[in-house]
């Protein structure tokens, strides 16, 4: 039911930037990209949300095609701290209101 | 601090029994969630909450039951546990389901085995 398509893993040379590609391409115009990350067994972290615009915070960048169809989350130094499992994630409508739908994310590896 | 805490943290117990695991928040988030993750697997939605007295069925509802009789907890029971409901669960809150945005904040998890 997930209504996103990630790779399933990447990696990434500390240092460098990490760029996390997500499809949503049945997105509707009102939804919110979100992602979260999944550091070993803890629970999930939210890392960043947006809608139409670029986002920027202290932990990443979200880039958001003008079709909205496909997002970027960038980590701009990753770090041996950063190697965790990535979800982007849409809401989808459900009984009562919206739910969050999980799919199998991105494992990023992060290597020295 | 406002948090969310999950108990118990680990759970052995016998197929056939009953099991409730707990989840409580302080930050006084109308919106409960409960997933579980298996191995190598994303989250999967189990049930969630939008208030006191409101429950929805999610993805993988069969055998698992919730209620909410306060803002902050929302108590997930196995009926009867399964092997197939060994897993790790992991319960969320979040403050309005009808806002555009709504950032869950996830529990440290709770890993149940059903020998």
């Amino acid at each position: 039911d997930a209504k996103t398509t990630q790779p399933p893993s990447m990696d990434c040379a500390e240092g460098r930037a990490a760029n996390l590609p997500c499809n949503h391409s049945t997105i509707s115009g009102n939804e919110y990209v979100y992602w979260y990350r999944q550091i070993h067994s803890q629970g999930p972290q939210y890392i960043i949300h947006g809608l139409k615009n670029n986002e920027t915070n202290e932990m990443a960048s979200l880039i958001i095609t003008e079709d909205r169809k496909s997002s970027t989350l960038i980590l701009p130094h990753a770090t041996l701290r950063d190697t965790a499992v990535y979800y982007c994630i849409v809401r989808v409508e459900g009984t009562g209101g919206f739910k969050t739908i999980f799919g199998a994310g991105t494992r990023l590896f992060v290597k020295a | 601090d406002a948090e969310i805490t999950q108990s118990p943290r680990h759970k052995i117990t016998e197929t056939g029994r009953q099991v409730t695991l707990a989840c409580h928040q302080t930050w006084n988030h109308n919106n409960m969630f409960w997933y579980r993750q298996d191995l190598g697997h994303g989250l999967r939605l189990i049930h969630y909450s939008y208030g006191v007295h409101d429950t929805n069925k999610g993805e993988v509802s069969d055998g698992y039951s919730v209620s909410r009789s306060n803002t902050e907890d929302l108590p997930l029971t196995l009926e009867s546990a399964a092997s197939s409901q060994t897993s790790v669960y992991f319960c969320a809150s979040s403050e309005s389901a009808g806002a555009a945005y709504n950032e869950q904040f996830f529990g440290p998890g709770t890993r149940l085995t059903v020998l």
